[in-house]
């Protein structure tokens, strides 16, 4: 089975840009998660979607966005990118399963903003 | 709110030496905890993890991790490392109350070291 994938996995983008990561689940998996990784404030929770929904949500700002399609696949978008938005994201996908709590990380997109 | 403290930051050890990564986890709800791996440039492997019942858990790699309510800890230990361990290691807890949620809360990560 092939693994979680992220697109692309780096990025340059100025500051006042936006930008779309996409991340492409485990085949079967419905629950796709976003975390942002920064030296400083480590891994934290961006938001997760099931089934097209978004279920849960972390404490970023409203620039922060995402969403899921109908084949689980799923964006994120930042608009007016910020120099402290440089980072790590990562894309997490889970089952519905006995391992319903398992989530499988993709590599990351490597997002730089200058 | 969870939170999760990893106490050492960087831990140094030569191989084949024994190593123990602590955590310490807060939450006012029960939790489920989980070690994951983190290799350079690569995104998190999962190393193991508590769900419910035996406190002792084995995971990939000749990890293990003991979960202790009354200390709440859960720390993860190698009896010999390799240098194919180092690696930064995360500890991280997630909600049982939310049902079906996937929230995790992160430690800072602790770096691993394994000296020839």
């Amino acid at each position: 089975k092939a693994g979680v994938t992220q697109t692309p996995r780096y990025l340059i983008k100025t500051r006042g840009q936006q930008v779309t990561l996409s991340c492409s689940p485990i085949s079967g998996h419905r629950s796709v998660s976003w975390y942002q990784q920064t030296p400083g404030q480590g891994l934290q929770f961006l938001f997760e979607y099931f089934s097209e929904t978004q279920r849960n949500k972390g404490n970023f700002p409203g620039r922060f966005s995402g969403r899921q399609f109908s084949n689980s696949r799923s964006e994120m978008n930042v608009s007016t990118l910020e120099l402290g938005d440089s980072a790590l994201y990562l894309c997490a996908s889970s089952s519905r399963g006995r391992a319903v709590y398992e989530q499988y990380f993709g590599p990351g997109t490597r997002l730089t903003v200058t | 709110a969870q939170s999760v403290t990893q106490l050492d930051s960087q831990v140094p050890v030569f191989e084949e030496a024994p190593v123990e990564l602590r955590c310490n986890y807060s939450s006012s709800v029960s939790v489920y905890l989980f070690w994951y791996v983190q290799y350079p440039n690569q995104g998190l492997q999962l190393l193991l993890k508590y769900l419910s019942g035996s406190t002792l858990v084995k995971g990939i790699n000749g990890f293990e991790a003991e979960f202790n309510k009354s200390q709440t800890s859960f720390h993860l230990r190698k009896p010999s490392v390799h240098i194919s361990d180092t690696a930064e290691y995360f500890c991280a807890v997630s909600d049982q109350e939310i049902q079906g949620a996937q929230k995790l809360v992160f430690g800072q990560g602790t770096r691993l070291t394994i000296n020839p």
